[in-house]
């Protein structure tokens, strides 16, 4: 079965720290998407992975991909407030996403 | 540019009515997905076209739903019978191509009473 597994769902950290989301999917892949979602908003993306050893950064992002281990990363680094959301990761097989992890920074 | 469009923003129905959603895309995108949202949960995909023509509908619950994408541009997703569990938003987004990242439009949040 085709599956995109993220971890973790729900990440409380304080602003200022750092740390990180996984991302397996279950088939090969060559490319791989993140997004970002606030609550009650569309999807935003931030990310477009497109070979392995992919790394990508947007201010206190960070975005890696590694197709042999069917793995892509998202590195938070010193976090703030307004990255509080819902992060989602997908891959382009059946544009099929994972769960989400749902982000909450505090002061 | 302009974003992708959709109408209406929130729609309230009874089970066993009929709802449509309209969805117009970034100009001069080839791909057109239509995803429903469950709360709390991830998209998932119900249709993909490139141009007029459907790429993936596996996942599309054909005995209810059905889409059509007219003349590669706007497309419309309908539902007959709504059914309870079909309370969700409703995602359009458009890309390029298939390779390229997907731009989203604000959805349809329906209520199925």
């Amino acid at each position: 079965e085709l599956k995109v597994e993220q971890n973790p769902l729900f990440l409380s950290m304080q602003e200022g720290k750092n740390y990180t989301i996984y991302c397996n999917y279950s088939t090969t892949s060559d490319r791989l998407y993140w997004y970002r979602q606030d609550p009650g908003k569309s999807l935003e993306s931030l990310f477009v992975l497109l070979s392995n050893g992919a790394v990508k950064q947007e201010g206190r992002l960070m975005a890696s991909l590694d197709t042999k281990a069917r793995l892509s990363t998202l590195h938070i680094t010193a976090a703030v407030h307004d990255l509080s959301a819902t992060y989602f990761c997908s891959y382009n097989n059946d544009m099929r996403f994972g769960a989400g992890t749902r982000l909450t920074v505090k002061p | 540019e302009a974003g992708v469009a959709q109408s209406p923003r929130y729609k309230i129905i009874e089970k066993r009515q009929s709802v449509a959603f309209w969805c117009n895309p970034i100009s001069g995108h080839a791909t057109l997905y239509w995803y429903q949202q469950i709360l709390g949960q991830g998209p998932k995909l119900l249709i993909q076209f490139q141009n007029n023509g459907v790429v993936d509908d596996s996942q599309l619950p054909k005995d209810r739903f059905s889409a059509e994408r007219l003349k590669g541009v706007d497309s419309t997703l309908k539902i007959q019978p709504a059914k309870l569990e079909d309370s969700a938003v409703y995602l359009c987004a458009s890309s390029k191509w298939d390779v390229y990242e997907q731009y989203f439009g604000p959805g349809t949040r329906l209520t199925v009473t």
